[in-house]
């Protein structure tokens, strides 16, 4: 079965520091992998993806995720974080269309806290 | 613009009356499916469907019945039997082809008193 942990419940850092969310997942097969956004009270918003290629995506916000296949990874890094990061993120792994479905498993989140 | 609706934003609702939340989508995609969200839990997946007049049973489906009528429509009912359906519920649908990538509705609340 897959499944994916984030080590990480809540981290805070300074508005401008550089930030990398941590995410591992289990999987037999090559992973499809996604990380996620939400605000408080708000639906889920996609930051990027991986299928498959370059181990290095990019995505919105500034965001980028990098796959690491013999560390079972995909870190969630931007630069420098502005205090309108502050959320929740998910990371999700799964196995792309069964069917015409494609079921997700989540981690837990990882709750961001920005000071200024 | 395409996406995602979920109705009412917030529901209140008495302890042993069951309660039916909206989801539709306008993307056009083939699939829809319905997670449960509580705090330190992540997403759990209650139910999903693959086509109109199908739908598969998720990890948590006690106490929750779906229908899929029409292809831009997947509402979720609680149900009676359900123990604790206070909870952030989440809609979201995906393509039939290709990666799969969910979209995600706004959340509804729903509140059990």
């Amino acid at each position: 079965a897959q499944s994916v942990t984030q080590p990480d419940i809540h981290i805070t850092v300074s508005e401008g520091a550089s930030l990398e969310l941590r995410c591992n997942y289990s999987y037999g097969a090559t992973p499809y992998l996604f990380w996620y956004v939400q605000s408080p009270g708000q639906g889920l918003q996609l930051l990027l993806k991986y299928f498959s290629g370059d181990t290095l995506v990019q995505g919105i916000k500034g965001f980028e995720a990098e796959f690491k296949r013999s560390q079972s990874s995909f870190n969630l890094r931007k630069p420098s974080v502005h205090w309108s990061d502050a959320a929740e993120y998910f990371c999700a792994v799964g196995a792309g269309n069964t069917g015409t479905a494609s079921k997700l498993t989540f981690g837990t989140g990882t709750r961001l806290q920005v000071t200024l | 613009d395409g996406g995602i609706t979920q109705s009412p934003k917030y529901l209140f609702r008495k302890e042993g009356q069951n309660v039916t939340l909206s989801c539709e989508q306008n993307l056009n995609h083939d699939a829809m499916y319905w997670y449960r969200q509580d705090p330190g839990q992540g997403l759990r997946l209650i139910y999903y469907s693959q086509i109109v007049n199908d739908f598969q049973k998720g990890d948590i489906a006690e106490g929750y019945s779906v229908s899929r009528e029409k292809k831009e429509s997947f509402p979720l009912t609680v149900t009676s039997a359900q123990k604790n359906p206070t909870a952030f519920y989440l809609c979201a649908s995906s393509m039939g082809r290709g990666t799969g990538t969910q979209y995600f509705g706004p959340g509804t609340r729903l509140t059990v008193l």
